[in-house]
């Protein structure tokens, strides 16, 4: 039982590169989450999703899209990086809204 | 002005301090209240959960509610160096997916 995982771990981008961060749960939960994290901000909800093939804005959504076409997996594109978006990602589950949210170890990402 | 605010610190106490956490939230509709822990280069891992206002405890560590304040409070008695990590509040509204909201996050150290 691997909980939830993240791929990848670390990336470097350049300014303009795309590309999508992998998320995936074997705990058959319905409630997927995206965050980010940065310095002195806490973590941030990007996206989330209440069950496969939906989605929703969280509180930073500019600039990411998302997309939950198997249960088990969450993921998280960037179309055009900015430096703005070097940060630590964070992927959560959970069962239901007032049950735990499981995270994930994060992906490192820096912009150039 | 965020809705969960949190004292960044850094924190450092010496081993078997009590150490008192604290965060003050803005939004009456929040009801759920967490407190996770994150470890460096870790994701958070849930460490207290409480609902509405009250007292709950778990070993060393005691949460607090006070709704009329709307004022969060960790505390934890005979800290230990492996108590060393960032403390993270969160709240949430039942209805609105379960997004959590997070404050800052307080860094502790525990010196030996």
């Amino acid at each position: 039982n691997a909980g939830v995982t993240q791929t990848p771990k670390f990336r470097v981008l350049k300014t303009g590169q795309s590309m999508t961060l992998l998320c995936a749960q074997d705990m058959n939960h319905e409630y997927m989450y995206w965050y980010r994290q940065d310095p002195g901000m806490g973590l941030r909800l990007i996206h989330y999703s209440v069950g496969e093939g939906t989605t929703a804005k969280g509180e930073v959504p500019d600039g990411y899209n998302v997309s939950r076409l198997k249960k088990q997996n969450f993921l998280l594109g960037l179309e055009s990086a900015a430096p703005s978006q070097t940060s630590v990602y964070f992927c959560a589950s959970t069962s239901g809204p007032q049950e735990t949210q499981y995270f994930g170890p994060g992906t490192r990402l820096l912009v150039l | 002005q965020k809705e969960v605010e949190q004292d960044p610190g850094p924190l450092s106490v010496p081993e078997g301090a009590i150490v008192s956490l604290n965060c003050t939230y803005s939004n009456s509709a929040f009801q759920y209240f967490m407190w996770y822990r994150q470890y460096s280069r870790k994701g958070p891992e849930l460490l207290m959960y409480t609902y509405s206002s009250g007292n709950k405890e778990d070993g060393r560590f005691t949460a607090q509610v006070d709704k009329s304040s709307k004022y969060i409070s960790l505390f934890i008695r005979d800290s230990q160096p492996s108590d060393s990590a960032t403390y993270l509040c969160a709240s949430f509204v039942y209805n609105q997916g379960g997004k959590l909201i997070f404050g800052q996050g307080t860094e502790l150290s525990v010196k030996p």
